[in-house]
């Protein structure tokens, strides 16, 4: 079945970077729309980032833009977020997704925490 | 950017009432409308895409309409395993793919 697991959360103080992953299995993941989508605690879903399925088109929030990264490796079947500048209302639990037009598969996410 | 509006923000029914929920986009996205349902510390869940068709494996009780701006999810008979948050979220073209507030479902 497919599992998508991220990992690389955690406490960083405001500035700081990290880099979230997400690894894909039992889905083809070299021809999958992938996305990230956080949830700050007690809120709404915000999306994030789009990826296309061969790395050429991305798209962000204008809330990270400049500052958050996208990226994948299909041989890997890895999805990635370069995260840089953190800011406060970054905090939230951040999710892959796969993306069809709706998102249909999601991980089970990773908490990132911006505090000082 | 488009917006996206749910209400309500929150109701309380009971096991085996109708619930609807009602979702408005702030221009036309035609029929590319979807709906999750989140249960506290998990990821959501796809429900309805494009409106009204239903994902695999979701109990038929769950339905979907709308077109324009203006959608609904409709629970037909509500379950213990359906209190939950309900979002829509919209994806008509391009980024970005915003979501609706969310309405939750309790007792």
């Amino acid at each position: 079945q497919v599992q998508l697991v991220e990992s690389g959360g955690g406490l960083v103080k405001p500035g700081g970077s990290l880099r979230l992953s997400c690894a894909a299995s039992g889905l083809t993941f070299s021809d999958s729309y992938m996305s990230w989508i956080r949830q700050a605690p007690g809120k709404g879903l915000e999306w994030v980032s789009s990826i296309s399925s061969n790395g050429v088109t991305k798209s962000y929030a204008d809330s990270v833009k400049g500052r958050f990264t996208i990226s994948r490796d299909n041989a890997k079947k890895s999805l990635s977020l370069q995260m840089n500048s953190l800011r406060a209302e970054d905090t939230a639990v951040y999710y892959c997704a796969r993306t069809k037009g709706f998102f249909d598969y999601w991980g089970r996410g990773t908490l990132v925490t911006v505090s000082s | 950017d488009i917006q996206m509006t749910q209400s309500p923000s929150s109701l309380s029914a009971s096991v085996g009432d109708r619930v609807t929920i009602t979702c408005r986009a702030s221009q036309s996205i035609r029929n590319y409308l979807n709906w999750y349902q989140q249960k506290p510390g998990k990821a959501p869940k796809l429900l309805i895409f494009r409106a009204s068709s239903l994902q695999s494996g979701v109990p038929s009780r769950f339905s979907g309409s709308g077109s324009g701006t203006d959608f609904t999810l409709t629970i037909r008979s509500l379950q213990p395993e359906d209190f939950a948050t309900y979002f829509c979220q919209q994806t008509y073209i391009t980024p970005p793919f915003t979501f609706g507030p969310g309405t939750k479902v309790d007792f």
